[in-house]
């Protein structure tokens, strides 16, 4: 079945660069995605990439996807304590509309 | 723009106990879902809904049943609530664009049953 894994923890230090990583199963995934969620609030969506690319960039966020692999990783640049949220990853099912979620990796900043 | 919005945010059951857990969404969309998490889980679907009139079981449906009561409206109902259905519940919905899933989220219900 699918399956979706992260780790489960990751502290960086203000203004380094944080790398969360994923792995996933469903090769026939169009879209591949990373939510964020902040304590006691609803995920929101960060960003997504399209299973054919290699690396989308915006802004400090840069996805890189790794098909042969099927591992995806978020690197937020100059990381801020703002950024200290639980980040998911998700990929949809062949072509329904249900998205598989990872575990969440909760990224910790301290000064 | 409230966008999903769930009610209510927190709830203390009883075991053996009922409630419905409310989710309206104000953005014409077509699809809506409810996901229950727990730690080191992340989220797990439980039903879904692709249109309004339409429902389908996700990952862990077992003890919760679903209404598709209008296109903005998607209840989820816990008939004969456990320990083990405690969690936080997160209702979402999409506008179902194929191929593209990007989820909106509401605030989330915080659910114990002692």
């Amino acid at each position: 079945g699918e399956d979706v894994e992260q780790s489960l923890f990751l502290s960086v230090r203000e203004g380094d660069s944080s790398v969360i990583n994923c792995t996933y199963t469903d090769s026939s995934s169009t879209y591949l995605y990373w939510y964020k969620q902040e304590p006691g609030a609803g995920l929101q969506l960060l960003t997504y990439i399209f299973s054919n690319m290699d690396m989308k960039q915006d802004q400090r966020l840069t996805v890189l996807l790794n098909k042969k692999d099927k591992h995806l990783s978020l690197r937020i640049a100059d990381t801020q304590t703002g950024d200290s949220a639980i980040y998911f990853c998700a990929e949809s099912i062949g072509d329904t509309d249900k998205l598989i979620f990872g575990t969440g990796t909760r990224l910790q900043v301290f000064p | 723009n409230a966008g999903v919005t769930q009610t209510p945010k927190f709830q203390v059951l009883k075991t053996g106990q009922s409630m419905t857990l409310q989710c309206a969404q104000d953005m014409n969309h077509n699809s809506m879902y409810w996901y229950r998490q727990d730690p080191g889980m992340g989220l797990r679907l439980i039903y879904y809904s692709a249109s309004e009139g339409t429902t389908d079981k996700g990952e862990v449906p077992n003890g919760y049943n679903v209404s598709r009561l209008n296109k903005r409206e998607f209840s989820l109902r816990l008939e004969s609530a456990a320990p083990s259905q405690t969690s936080v519940y997160f209702c979402a919905s999409s506008p179902q664009v194929p191929g593209n899933e990007k989820l909106f989220f509401g605030s989330g219900t915080q659910l114990s049953v002692l």
